[in-house]
């Protein structure tokens, strides 16, 4: 299995621009959340999906789009980039979002926008 | 928001040391908190999941405690290595659909041959 997989590894943006982060998971797995993780914070969460075609907000939704068609696949949208969506973001997916599953993470997503 | 503390943030002990940071987090609302081990240029890996008041966890060196009711976590290495300098983290789970985590900031263990 290749678990969790994002790309691109490394992204430069500018201001205003749009562009799609891609997350897939080959691990049959329900539960899909996007993170950005910010010096001096925790992973905070961006958007969750519980299942294909369920999609909900997490703690820092504003900026940004998902959607989930199948079960593999997490995409996260970037509607017009601000330099405040400078970060690293991370893709992770559990077996069914239950309280005893833990995360499986990707290998992140460095984003700059100048 | 939720507010989960870790301290301390960072950490430097000289290999064999023992040692031990915290996890603070509300007392109510509590499903669950899962405890991540994050070394540089890799993903976080899952180390513990706690869910009940008085929890010991324990994989080789690493162990873990939860008090609920003080909103708490102690997680303890025995005998540090280098290998184990990493960032933990913990991640608090408010919502009985488990989908909903609120993470700390992280310690950030560095351990000195």
């Amino acid at each position: 299995n290749a678990g969790v997989t994002q790309t691109p590894k490394f992204q430069v943006l500018k201001t205003g621009q749009s562009m799609t982060l891609q997350c897939a998971q080959d691990m049959n797995h329900e539960y899909m959340s996007w993170y950005r993780q910010d010096p001096g914070m925790g992973l905070r969460l961006i958007h969750y999906s519980v299942g294909a075609g369920i999609t909900d907000q997490g703690e820092v939704p504003n900026g940004y789009n998902v959607s989930r068609s199948t079960t593999e696949d997490f995409p996260l949208r970037l509607l017009s980039a601000a330099p405040s969506q400078t970060s690293v973001y991370f893709c992770a997916s559990s077996y069914r979002g239950r309280i005893t599953d833990t995360q499986y993470f990707g290998p992140g997503t460095r984003l700059t926008v100048l | 928001i939720l507010n989960v503390e870790q301290s301390p943030q960072s950490l430097h002990v000289q290999e064999g040391d023992s040692t031990n940071f915290t996890c603070s987090f509300p007392s109510s609302n509590f499903y669950a908190l899962h405890w991540y081990r994050w070394e540089t240029a890799k993903s976080p890996e899952a180390l513990f999941v706690m869910t009940l008041n008085g929890d010991e966890k324990k994989k080789g060196r690493i162990s873990a405690t939860l008090n609920t009711k003080e909103g708490y976590s102690y997680l303890y290495i025995k005998g540090s290595q280098p290998e184990d300098s990493a960032t933990y983290l913990c991640a608090f789970i408010w919502n009985n659909a488990g989908n909903m985590l609120t993470f700390g900031g992280g310690t950030r263990l560095m351990v000195k041959p």
